[in-house]
């Protein structure tokens, strides 16, 4: 039963346009979303969350949107990098829980 | 500077062989979790601790997978016997307090041949 899912496994975008990056979750107990980054051979690294009680954070050139009625999240990188190329992981967790519980992952490839 | 630290970064074995893989989380941070990364599930939840004590190892085969603390510094994951399915990639994490991030190790490389 995969809670939070990321339909797209790959995603190529030019270099300087927008990444959006979606995913989907069923369990509405959950309260706070994250996106992870990760590179080949490293573990994944913390890029931007945001709590249930807002539907936008931006930070510098990543946005995550948070649409509760859809049980919808985008992840938004404006504009794209080279060093962007990665796979993203959206998680989830419940209120007062600490337990994250990811998606699939999707490979995002920047192109010059 | 503060990290997740684990060892071994690769291990190679015989089916068969007991594996034990080794966490010392971020000082300070008193959850860890235990995850396994595949292809087709991604990032999935094998354990977690808090405070030491085990909180859920519902994803975790009970029958050769072991995960315990031995103290605030050290956590371990063991798989006895090992068979060719448990070769993955597993990542230990800790964190501080709920609706915060989880800081990643580099994780363990695991063939099991």
């Amino acid at each position: 039963d995969q809670q939070v899912k990321q339909n797209s496994p790959s995603l190529s975008v030019q270099e300087g346009r927008i990444s959006i990056l979606n995913c989907d979750y069923t369990n509405s107990m959950f309260d706070y979303f994250l996106w992870y980054k990760k590179y080949p051979a490293e573990g994944p690294t913390f890029l931007i969350s945001i709590s249930s009680i807002k539907d936008k954070n931006e930070d510098g050139r990543f946005t995550v949107f948070l649409n509760k009625s859809a049980k919808h999240l985008s992840l938004h990188i404006v504009p794209s990098q080279p060093g962007d190329s990665a796979v993203y992981f959206c998680a989830a967790s419940m209120q007062g829980a600490q337990k994250l519980v990811f998606g699939q992952g999707t490979r995002l490839t920047i192109n010059p | 500077d503060a990290r997740v630290t684990q060892t071994p970064r690769h291990k190679v074995t015989e089916m068969g062989q007991e594996v034990t893989m080794r966490c010392q989380p971020i000082l300070g941070h008193n959850t860890v979790f235990w995850y396994r990364q595949t292809m087709m599930q991604g990032l999935e939840l094998l354990a977690y601790f808090r405070n030491r004590a085990p909180l859920d190892d519902s994803g975790m085969p009970k029958d050769r997978f072991s995960a315990e603390m031995p103290d605030a510094t050290l956590a371990t994951l063991k798989i006895q016997p090992s068979e060719p399915r448990d070769s993955a990639v597993y990542f230990c994490a800790s964190g501080s307090r709920p609706n915060t991030e989880a800081f990643f190790g580099q994780g363990t490389r695991l063939t099991v041949v």
